[in-house]
C-alpha cells in the first residue's frame, strides 16, 4: 500500500493565480480532510470528508474548494490564491466508524507571492 | 467547536529525564486523543492515542494519563534519548467527526 499520497510537494504561485492540490489514499478509508500548518498554530482542519458525495467545512475554510467523488481522492481547490494561504497542507485519512487514527501525507508547501 | 490547547510549547531535558505535555479540551463529547510526533520537515505520525473509556495508556517508553471530569490529558515520556527531539502535538475528537490540534510542543532532549 503506498498509504496518502499528495502531489505536488512544493509549488509556488502568485496573487491570484489558482491551483489543485491532489491527494489519494489506497487504505479504502472513508474519512479525508486537508489541514494547514503554519508555525506556532499547529495543525487546523480546512475541509473534510466522510464520504464520496460528502464534504463540510473545518476550521479555516474560506479560500479552498473540495470534492469527493471517489473513495481514494480528495483534491484541495485554491480558486485565488492569496500570500496568508502560503502554509504547509496535510492530507489525513482515516476509518471513519471506528474513531480511528489518522494516517498523514507527506505534505505540500506552497508559497503564494 | 472543540478548543484544545497544549503547554508547554517549549521543553527542554537532559537525556534520561522524563518529559510530560498537557493539554486540555473544551468539549465533552470529545471521545478520542491521539498524539503525534512530527520530525523536522516530515508528517505528523502518531505515537500513542487513548479512549474516553480508558484512564491511561502505555507503550513502553510513552505513556497517556486521561482526566475526563478534567477535561485535560498528558503525554509522559520516560528516559528521554536525543531522537525522542521533535514537535509533538496532541488532539481531541469525537468519533468519525473533526480533528482538532493543539499548538505543538517543541521537545530538545539534551544529551
Amino acid at each position: 500500500n503506498a498509504g496518502v499520497t499528495q502531489t505536488p510537494k512544493f509549488q509556488v504561485l502568485k496573487t491570484g493565480q489558482s491551483m489543485t492540490l491532489q491527494c489519494a489514499q489506497d487504505m479504502n478509508h472513508e474519512y479525508m480532510s486537508w489541514y494547514r500548518q503554519d508555525p506556532g498554530m499547529g495543525l487546523r482542519l480546512i475541509h473534510y470528508s466522510v464520504g464520496a458525495g460528502i464534504t463540510d467545512q473545518g476550521e479555516v475554510p474560506n479560500g479552498y474548494n473540495v470534492s469527493r467523488s471517489t473513495t481514494e481522492d480528495f483534491p484541495l481547490r485554491l480558486l485565488s490564491a492569496a500570500p496568508s494561504q502560503t502554509s504547509v497542507y496535510f492530507c489525513a485519512s482515516s476509518y471513519q466508524d471506528r474513531g480511528d487514527t489518522q494516517y498523514f501525507g507527506p505534505g505540500t508547501r506552497l508559497t503564494v507571492l | 467547536g472543540e478548543n484544545v490547547e497544549q503547554h508547554p510549547s517549549t521543553l527542554s531535558v537532559q537525556e534520561g529525564d522524563s518529559a510530560v505535555i498537557k493539554c486540555t479540551y473544551s468539549d465533552s463529547a470529545s471521545n478520542y486523543f491521539p498524539w503525534y510526533k512530527q520530525e523536522l520537515g516530515k508528517r505528523p505520525q502518531l505515537i500513542i492515542d487513548i479512549r474516553s473509556n480508558v484512564g491511561e495508556k502505555k507503550d513502553q517508553r510513552i505513556a497517556v494519563t486521561l482526566n475526563k471530569t478534567a477535561k485535560h490529558f498528558s503525554l509522559h515520556i520516560t528516559e528521554t534519548q536525543p531522537e525522542d527531539s521533535a514537535v509533538y502535538f496532541c488532539a481531541a475528537s469525537i468519533t468519525g467527526n473533526q480533528f482538532y490540534f493543539g499548538t505543538g510542543t517543541s521537545l530538545t532532549v539534551i544529551p
